[in-house]
C-alpha cells in the first residue's frame, strides 16, 4: 500500500516535444506529491509539487496533473529540451504521520537534439 | 553555499569494514532523512532524525546499520561489517520541520562501493 508505481521506465522525446511521466499510488493518506529531477552523479532536486486539493499545477514548462479519484498523477514537460535529459522521480508523502517520502522507480528521460 | 552537504562523495570499503557517512543539513534545518538508492532503482527511506532523536527508523536494516544526529556536528550513518549488497548511493535530505509539506532538500549523495 506504500508503493508508488511510475511509468515509463525510460522515455525518448524529440526536442520541442512533450514528455509525459505517470505515477499511481494506493495509499489514500498520501497528501503531498513532489517530483524530483536527478542528473547523473547528483542528488535529486525538487522540481514541482502538488497537493490533492488542486487538479493541476504549472510552473514554467512543467505541469503536474492530479486525478484524486483515480489516484494518479503525471508530469508533463512542454517544449522538452536536451538539458531536460535526466531521471525523474515522483514521490508521495503522508504529512499526517511519517515524514518519509515514498518514491517511484524513476523515468530516464532523453531529449534528442 | 547553504545546501545539504555530504561527505565523502565516494567511499570504497572492503567486506567486513565499517563505513561512516556524514551529512550536514541546510542552514536552519533540524530534520534529517537518509535514503538509499540501489542501481536503476528509486530512493528508499531508511531513517528520520531530529537533533539527538531518532524519529522513524522503519526503513533501516535491523543489523549493522545505525544513525545519529548529535546536538553538535553532522548526522552520521554508520554501516558496520559492510557486505557487497550495501553498495549503493546514500542520500541525505534535510527539512525545516515547519509546515504541512515540509519540503526535503537532498544532498549530492555518498556512493559506497564494497569490494
Amino acid at each position: 500500500q506504500q508503493q508508488v508505481k511510475q511509468s515509463p521506465q525510460s522515455l525518448i522525446v524529440q526536442k520541442g516535444g512533450i514528455s509525459i511521466i505517470n505515477c499511481a499510488y494506493e495509499n489514500t493518506a498520501f497528501d503531498y506529491f513532489p517530483w524530483y529531477q536527478q542528473f547523473p552523479g547528483k542528488g535529486p532536486a525538487l522540481l514541482i509539487a502538488i497537493r490533492p486539493d488542486v487538479s493541476e499545477k504549472k510552473e514554467g514548462r512543467f505541469t503536474i496533473s492530479f486525478n484524486k479519484s483515480a489516484k494518479q498523477f503525471s508530469l508533463h514537460i512542454m517544449d522538452s529540451q536536451p538539458g531536460d535529459s535526466a531521471t525523474y522521480f515522483c514521490a508521495a508523502l503522508d504529512s499526517g504521520s511519517a515524514r518519509q517520502l515514498t518514491f517511484g522507480s524513476g523515468t530516464q528521460l532523453t531529449v534528442l537534439p | 553555499n547553504a545546501g545539504v552537504m555530504q561527505n565523502p562523495r565516494h567511499l570504497v570499503r572492503r567486506r567486513g569494514q565499517e563505513a561512516r557517512l556524514r551529512c550536514s543539513p541546510m542552514k536552519g534545518h533540524s530534520h534529517v532523512y537518509w535514503y538509499r538508492q540501489l542501481p536503476e532503482e528509486g530512493l528508499k527511506f531508511m531513517v528520520y532524525l531530529q537533533k539527538e532523536n531518532i524519529i522513524d527508523e522503519s526503513g533501516m536494516p535491523k543489523e549493522r546499520f545505525s544513525a545519529e544526529f548529535p546536538k553538535e556536528g553532522p548526522s552520521i550513518l554508520r554501516i558496520q561489517q559492510v557486505v557487497r549488497g550495501d553498495s549503493a548511493a546514500y542520500f541525505c535530505a534535510s527539512s525545516s520541520g515547519q509546515g504541512d509539506t515540509d519540503t526535503q532538500y537532498f544532498g549530492p549523495g555518498t556512493r559506497l562501493t564494497v569490494l
